[in-house]
């Protein structure tokens, strides 16, 4: 079974403060996803990356980064956490091979963060 | 553009009863879309997922869904509702490498 473990499953921080977000999966995944979900609002994308140093953008990018230095591991950063971040956090991966890809992602069991 | 929307909030259903949860999509090209399941304080659980072929999909934990290519629409449906599948539900479409997910439903399965 694929899995993809996230670093906290819940977190506070301060307004200011850096924060990381760890995510590795351990299916040898060439695609990873980091997501926000906030009720009435579904998952939102953030960033994605389809190979390791590449990233692209999502829909809500704005006041995040992530960092993909070795396929199993995606990592999000919160460069100064600000209070609209408290949220719940997921991390995602699939299978991207040619002939091969399943298109479906699978899931982290989140993080909810939250900023004071 | 690819979008799915789920036109309902919340579906309430009594154990036992046929549960559907709704969704319908605008994609460009073929289709390829998945439900999904969160439960509480959990990541999303794949059930499924409709890319090519017949039009009934069967997934986990006894759901199955229906492809209607006139009507765009991807309903996701169980014969008998257990109260264990109270959660939430999640329609999505694949295009560019990505996912995107509807706003949720949240089933409520009264005993």
């Amino acid at each position: 079974d694929v899995k993809v473990t996230q670093s906290s499953r819940y977190l506070v921080k301060r307004t200011g403060e850096k924060v990381f977000l760890e995510c590795v999966q351990d299916m040898d995944h060439e695609n990873m996803f980091w997501y926000r979900q906030d009720p009435g609002l579904g998952l939102r994308l953030i960033y994605f990356s389809y190979d390791v140093k590449m990233k692209e953008k999502g829909d809500i990018p704005e006041g995040y980064s992530v960092s993909r230095e070795k396929k199993e591991r995606f990592s999000l950063i919160l460069e100064s956490a600000s209070t609209n971040q408290t949220s719940m956090y997921l991390c995602a991966s699939s299978l991207n091979k040619m002939g091969a890809s399943t298109y479906e992602q699978y899931f982290g069991p989140g993080t909810r963060l939250t900023v004071t | 553009a690819q979008s799915v929307a789920q036109p309902e909030d919340q579906v309430n259903v009594a154990e036992g009863n046929p549960l559907t949860v709704k969704c319908t999509y605008s994609v460009s090209g073929n289709p390829y879309l998945f439900w999904y399941v969160q439960y509480p304080n959990r990541g999303l659980q794949f059930l499924l997922k409709y890319i090519t072929g017949d039009n009934l999909v069967k997934g986990s934990y006894g759901f199955e869904a229906e492809f209607n290519k006139s009507q765009t629409s991807f309903h996701l449906k169980k014969p008998s509702a257990l109260v264990s599948d109270s959660a939430l539900y999640f329609c999505a479409s694949y295009g560019n490498n990505r996912l995107a997910f509807g706003k949720g439903n949240q089933v409520v399965v009264i005993p």
